[in-house]
């Protein structure tokens, strides 16, 4: 099993819609979770942090389920400019140092008009 | 207040030449990370460093690369004897405290076309 796993998409979808999409982990002792975005040719930029609670931002609502290790982003009211890839971010993995940080493929999210 | 700057944006080099990435961190910030990105794949881990100090090297290939972050001046990504295979986007990030911690800032990364 991939340590981060995302669907790739694309996600089509029309402006004003909503759209949710998932993203697995395999590492059942991680703590920290992170959904960056991409546009492309760019660089990721972090997006928000996912709690334990599950948090919202703006249209954005990120949640967190343990049992499934799993999180979710959910776009609400989308705009031509939400389109770009999200990176789903665990730690735990081969990422890096004591953080370990590991990203996902991403998801590639097309809104259109 | 500058964000991460890597240089050169774009690089080409012919097989078998040496390819040196820079990449400043933002201000304060004393982790410095080092990706590879593919076309259509995801960011891999390659160093993590602060000054002076290499802490993780495992996502590095044994051959033919090397990091470094000097007490002053930007961290160093340095390819020898490119391949063709080393073609990708490389980018760097900083965090003021650790990821967990404290988000990572990214560069625009730097392009590299082997010939």
């Amino acid at each position: 099993r991939k340590e981060v796993e995302q669907d790739p998409g694309p996600f089509n979808v029309p402006e004003g819609a909503t759209v949710a999409f998932n993203c697995t982990y395999s590492n059942s002792a991680s703590q920290s979770f992170f959904w960056y975005r991409q546009d492309c040719r760019k660089e990721p930029k972090l997006l928000m942090s996912v709690y334990s609670s599950g948090n919202e931002d703006g249209r954005f609502t990120a949640q967190l389920n343990r049992a499934s290790q799993y999180i979710s982003l959910l776009i609400r009211d989308s705009k031509l400019s939400d389109s770009a890839t999200y990176l789903c971010v665990v730690n735990g993995g081969s990422g890096g140092g004591a953080d370990g940080l590991t990203f996902g493929k991403g998801t590639h999210l097309i809104i259109q008009p | 207040n500058a964000g991460v700057m890597q240089n050169p944006r774009h690089l080409v080099r012919r097989r078998g030449q040496e390819a040196r990435l820079r990449c400043s961190p933002m201000k304060g910030h004393s982790h410095v990370y080092w990706y590879r990105q593919l076309p259509e794949e995801g960011l891999k881990f390659m160093v993590y460093l602060q000054k002076e100090n290499i802490i993780d090297e495992s996502g590095m290939p044994k051959e033919r690369f090397s990091a470094e972050f000097p007490k002053e001046g930007p961290s160093i990504l340095r390819i020898q004897q490119v391949v063709r295979g080393d073609s990708a986007a490389y980018f760097c990030a900083s965090s003021l405290s650790g990821a967990l911690n404290s988000p990572l800032h990214f560069g625009n990364g730097t392009r590299l076309t082997v010939t």
